[in-house]
């Protein structure tokens, strides 16, 4: 069946320490990838998207990464947490008129 | 470049009332549509999809969306909203990539 992995649930980091959230898909091939960012009382922005392994595309400049170094695997990194990069973050995959969530990650950057 | 929009932030309705969510589209063809639900602290729900055929979608809760072409909408309406409808709701569009409307927050008046 088809599911997606997203861990931790929750994360409070200090600022300036890194960040790696991983998500992973299974019951698909080749799925379309894709981080997104939810602030508070915000809509979905959408921070990165993969169409492949090692492709990534980012759609706003900002103090984040991502890598895909698996068909299944998508990552998204940090290397010094500011203040402004507390949010819920959501990892999706998406094939043609199919979409799936991940139960997302609420960081809370002190 | 491909977009969704959603013109309405807030919508506040009264029990019972009909309700109509509006979600328009810029793309050059036809994309994959979706709305989604997103209660307080919680993740997304697929409420219903579009891709081909009939242009009337049902989806779950009792929703359904209708798919124009000539206006480039899908938007989503329910016949009776119930106190349980109010969430935030997003429209979302699939072609290259799974782009996001900015939302909308429905209330509902007792």
């Amino acid at each position: 069946s088809q599911t997606i992995h997203q861990w931790p649930a929750t994360l409070v980091q200090p600022v300036g320490s890194p960040l790696s959230l991983e998500c992973t898909v299974e019951g698909t091939s080749n799925p379309n990838l894709y981080w997104y960012r939810q602030a508070a009382g915000r809509g979905l922005q959408l921070l990165f998207y993969s169409v492949g392994i090692g492709q990534i595309s980012s759609e706003v400049p900002q103090n984040l990464s991502a890598s895909r170094p698996q068909d299944r695997q998508f990552i998204l990194s940090s290397k010094k947490l500011l203040l402004s990069d507390s949010g819920f973050y959501l990892c999706a995959w998406q094939t043609g008129s199919e979409a799936f969530f991940g139960q997302g990650t609420r960081l809370t950057v002190v | 470049a491909q977009s969704v929009t959603q013109p309405d932030i807030h919508i506040t309705v009264s029990e019972g009332a009909s309700l109509e969510l509006r979600c328009n589209y810029s793309y050059g063809a036809t994309p994959y549509l979706f709305w989604y639900v997103q209660s307080p602290g919680q993740g997304l729900q697929l409420l219903l999809k579009y891709f081909s055929g009939d242009t009337l979608v049902q989806g779950i809760k009792g929703f359904e969306a209708e798919f124009k072409r000539s206006q480039s909408s899908f938007n989503l309406r329910k016949p009776s909203v119930h106190w349980s409808d109010a969430a935030e709701y997003f429209c979302a569009f699939g072609a290259q990539k799974l782009v996001f409307g900015q939302g909308t927050r429905l209330t509902i008046n007792p």
